[in-house]
């Protein structure tokens, strides 16, 4: 069955710090497709990033990195330099081949706070 | 274009009280879904719809029905609102499998 687990309820990090969001995913699939979305206090769902599972290169974009890692089932989240902006909640989220990448299931989220 | 957009944005119910969620999309995609978000539980999917005339049971169908009849519009029914269905309900579309969702700005619903 699909399973994503985000361990970390709430972060809390200094302004200018680096954080990194763990998100952990089950699945006995072997194609699936990973995202990240934030939700900022306004409440909006925002795309972050997709990857699918034949592709386990390392993405930055900006101060945002992701490291997939098939062999732990993670696909962690990493924010450099933290900014007050980046508070917000993140999701990770899975979706496999044998449904057809129909279903999307979410983690729990991540609070993260930067704090000034 | 408007997106995706949600109706109506807050509503009130009483425990009994039935209501319908009305979700629209102008980006003519075949997939659209509706997921409830509660505190430390994330978004968990109640139903789903890969075209015009189909619709599949999510993680918690429970107390709702779903109707796709047409292909840009995805409704929600709650026949016999309860408590435990005060959520913020959100819809969201993509246009296949594997591409990212595009969300609703989300539905406020508190029952009594």
């Amino acid at each position: 069955a699909q399973k994503v687990t985000q361990a970390q309820t709430e972060i809390s990090v200094v302004e200018k710090e680096d954080v990194t969001l763990d998100c952990v995913y089950e699945t006995r699939d072997t194609t699936y497709y990973l995202f990240w979305y934030k939700q900022p206090p306004s409440g909006e769902l925002v795309f972050l990033i997709r990857r699918n599972s034949f592709d386990e290169q390392n993405e930055i974009s900006g101060r945002y990195s992701w490291n997939f890692q098939k062999s732990t089932s993670s696909f962690n989240f990493t924010i450099t330099a933290s900014q007050v902006v980046d508070s917000a909640v993140y999701f990770c989220a899975l979706s496999e081949a044998k449904t057809s990448y129909d279903k999307v299931i979410f983690g729990p989220g991540t609070s993260l706070s930067v704090i000034p | 274009n408007a997106g995706v957009t949600q109706t109506p944005k807050f509503r009130v119910l009483k425990t009994g009280q039935s209501m319908t969620l009305l979700c629209a999309q102008d980006m003519n995609h075949e997939y659209m879904y509706w997921y409830r978000q509660d505190p430390g539980m994330g978004l968990r999917l109640i139903h789903y719809s890969v075209g015009e005339g189909t619709t599949a049971k999510g993680e918690v169908p429970d107390g709702y029905n779903v109707s796709r009849l047409k292909k840009q519009n995805f409704l929600l029914g709650l026949e016999s609102a309860a408590p435990s269905q005060t959520s913020v309900y959100f819809c969201a579309s993509r246009w296949t499998g594997g591409d990212e969702q595009y969300f609703g700005p989300g539905t406020r619903l508190t029952v009594t």
